[in-house]
């Protein structure tokens, strides 16, 4: 089993809906959990960076994190078609930069126009 | 502001071959990671280094070695290439000692193996 699960996807929803983004890990050490952006031939893009278990909101996203079922989500509302892209979730135990993150593969989303 | 940049943006080399890639990390930043990204999968992460020594490493073999400079770029040195180390190479920079700062990444060097 690896560490963190998440679906590759591809997963294709239309323009306007809200787009719902998982992922699940096994180890309990994990506290840091961050969602990247990542485009075609580019490096990922930090989007959220959360600290332990509750919401976090920042425009039309929103980080979810409950550590006691080890699973967190991104919630993306009123998606736009430059919303299209892979969205990788990263993990730590140590905040900041201290720590070697572990990713999920990574899923590939696609906003219909 | 610099974010990180990463050079060079593409690299051919054949097996058995070494190579250099380098790092400058986002102003003000110290710390410099360094992940491997094969097609389709997430970042694998290779080692850190934090005054001018390793101070993490992930599951690499010792042909992936590494330096940071006192102005806190780095490199990434890897020998005797096989197939497998096709990949995008990815370096990221951090604020050491501060946890509300996460890791940000630059857009990679495109590593092939022939």
């Amino acid at each position: 089993q690896k560490e963190v699960e998440q679906d590759p996807g591809p997963l294709s929803v239309p323009e306007g809906a809200i787009v719902s983004l998982n992922c699940t890990y096994s180890n309990s050490a994990f506290q840091y959990f961050m969602w990247y952006r990542q485009y075609s031939r580019k490096g990922p893009e930090l989007l959220m960076y959360t600290y332990s278990s509750g919401n976090k909101e920042d425009g039309r996203f929103t980080a979810q994190v409950d550590k006691s079922s080890k699973y967190i989500s991104l919630f993306i509302r009123d998606s736009q078609p430059s919303d299209s892209a892979t969205y990788l979730c990263a993990m730590s135990a140590v905040g900041g930069g201290a720590d070697g993150l572990t990713f999920g593969k990574g899923t590939h989303l696609i906003i219909q126009p | 502001d610099a974010g990180v940049t990463q050079s060079p943006t593409h690299l051919i080399k054949t097996r058995g071959q070494q190579v250099t890639l380098r790092c400058s990390p986002k102003s003000g930043h110290d710390t410099v990671s360094w992940y491997q990204q094969a097609l389709g999968q997430g970042p694998q992460f290779i080692f850190q280094y934090y005054e001018e020594e390793e101070r993490q490493r992930g599951n690499f073999p010792d042909r992936f070695s590494g330096h940071q400079f006192p102005n806190y770029s780095s490199e990434l040195n890897v020998n005797a290439l096989l197939l497998g180390d096709s990949a995008l190479y990815l370096c990221a920079s951090s604020l050491a000692d501060s946890s509300n700062q996460p890791q940000h990444f630059g857009d990679g060097t495109r590593l092939s193996i022939l």
